[in-house]
């Protein structure tokens, strides 16, 4: 049973320039969550995608979108890149919005914007 | 907006020695707690989390934690570490019913064999 992936690994981009991540839940769950973890720090919540639509947003800009796709599947996206935005980005899979079941995350995206 | 405090940014133990890791939450009502270890070089793996009950939490690998909510507490403890405790511990709590998590800024835990 696949746990969450993430692609790609690492990122390079510079300053300006827009970025795409990708995720797919583990097996079953319906629910996918995203994070940005700076270092030296927790991950913060970005916003959560259930039945394909954004159902919770944290404190981000709305440079930060996302999308879910029917088999689950999550695409975050960035524009207009900062260097602040670099970032570890965690995406986080759960069975219907987290209530009924644990959050199991990915190994991340590691985001450079120089 | 709600706030954790992890008050130990790197604690290092030799092994065998006991473990407590200390978290604070600043949101006054209903709470969901969970702790979060990351391993070096693996995922974020939930260790134990509360939601109701019984205040004292058993979770994976022998670690426990309670809540206090007099406190705004949740501690993680450990009687007797390993090496292969060594790892990043997150302390997270959802507010007001949610069940999205608010992580504080970890703590480094090195084991010395």
């Amino acid at each position: 049973d696949a746990g969450v992936t993430q692609s790609p690994t690492h990122l390079i981009k510079t300053r300006g320039q827009q970025v795409t991540l990708r995720c797919s839940p583990k097996s079953g769950h319906d629910t996918v969550s995203w994070y940005q973890q700076a270092l030296g720090q927790g991950p913060q919540f970005i916003f959560q995608y259930y039945e394909e639509e954004e159902r919770q947003r944290g404190n981000f800009p709305d440079r930060f979108s996302g999308h879910q796709f029917p088999n689950y599947s999550s695409e975050l996206n960035v524009n207009a890149l900062l260097l602040g935005d670099s970032a570890l980005y965690l995406c986080a899979s759960s069975l219907d919005r987290g209530i009924s079941d644990t959050q199991y995350f990915g190994p991340g995206t590691r985001l450079t914007v120089l | 907006a709600q706030s954790v405090s992890q008050h130990n940014h790197h604690v290092i133990l030799s092994e065998a020695a006991s473990l407590e890791l200390g978290c604070n939450y600043s949101y006054g009502g209903t709470v969901n707690l969970f702790w979060y270890v990351q391993y070096p070089g693996q995922h974020l793996q939930l260790l134990l989390k509360y939601f109701s009950g019984d205040p004292l939490v058993k979770g994976i690998k022998g670690f426990e934690a309670e809540f206090i909510k007099s406190k705004f507490s949740f501690n993680l403890r450990k009687p007797s570490v390993q090496w292969s405790d060594t790892a990043e511990y997150f302390c997270a709590v959802g507010s007001g019913g949610s069940y999205i998590p608010t992580f504080g800024r970890g703590t480094s835990l090195i084991v010395h064999p």
